[in-house]
């Protein structure tokens, strides 16, 4: 089947640090990767979506400088969080595409990765 | 622009009872709907997903899916209700098949 891990499961960082996350497809080829943040009020915001050979669109109030992301190859990709501040703690989900599938269009989610800013 | 209402942000029933909860979208074009459950500090688990043929779908744990266009609605059904069925819902839409958008969701409460 197809699976997507995440990890660091949990970080706990101090204010002005970086915090580096990682995603792993296993059993597809994620074509496409949606990185995702999760507030503490539980309300979900697309911070990124990444294709594999295409440049990573952004949305509004989220940054490559702020949130750089790589995706070298159909199973991984990463992110990262530049210069953490309270505001940039919650729960980041990765959403990978299997592009192979055709256009079924369902988002595998890893269980996320956890943002404490101290 | 695209958007996923959920209503609700609380259901509470009880165990064995059936629920219903609400999800309305606003996207004039071809859309992919789903729900997504999340466990107490888990990540998204797929249920289920409309794009075409037969409005009603069935997901996984009993769980059934709705789609009308005239209401620009997808509401989630289960008939009997578990107390494991406790999670946060989440409505989403996809109108180009990669990114969702996701509703604020609604947290569902099964009692004993």
């Amino acid at each position: 089947g197809a699976l997507v891990y995440q990890y660091p499961r949990r970080t706990i960082c101090k204010s002005g640090t970086s915090m580096r996350m990682e995603c792993q497809a296993v059993g597809f080829q994620a074509t496409s990767v949606a990185w995702y943040r999760q507030s503490p009020q539980k309300t979900f915001e697309l911070i990124a979506l990444s294709t594999v050979n295409s440049a990573i669109k952004y949305e509004q109030n989220f940054t490559q400088e702020k949130f750089p992301i790589s995706h070298p190859n159909l199973s991984f990709s990463s992110m990262t969080v530049l210069n953490a501040y309270l505001e940039d703690r919650g729960l980041y989900l990765c959403g990978a595409r299997d592009g192979l599938g055709g256009n079924t269009g369902q988002l595998y989610f890893g269980e996320g990765s956890k943002l404490t800013v101290l | 622009t695209q958007t996923v209402s959920q209503s609700d942000a609380h259901v509470t029933v009880f165990e064995g009872d059936s629920v219903e909860l609400r999800c309305n979208y606003s996207y004039g074009g071809s859309i992919y709907l789903s729900w997504y459950i999340q466990h107490h500090g888990r990540g998204l688990q797929f249920l289920l997903k409309y794009y075409s043929g037969n409005p009603v779908v069935q997901g996984v744990n009993g769980f059934e899916a709705e789609f009308s266009k005239s209401d620009s609605s997808f509401h989630l059904r289960k008939a009997s209700v578990h107390w494991s069925d406790s999670a946060v819902y989440f409505c989403a839409v996809m109108p180009n098949y990669n990114v969702l958008y996701f509703g604020s969701g609604t947290k569902l409460t099964v009692e004993p």
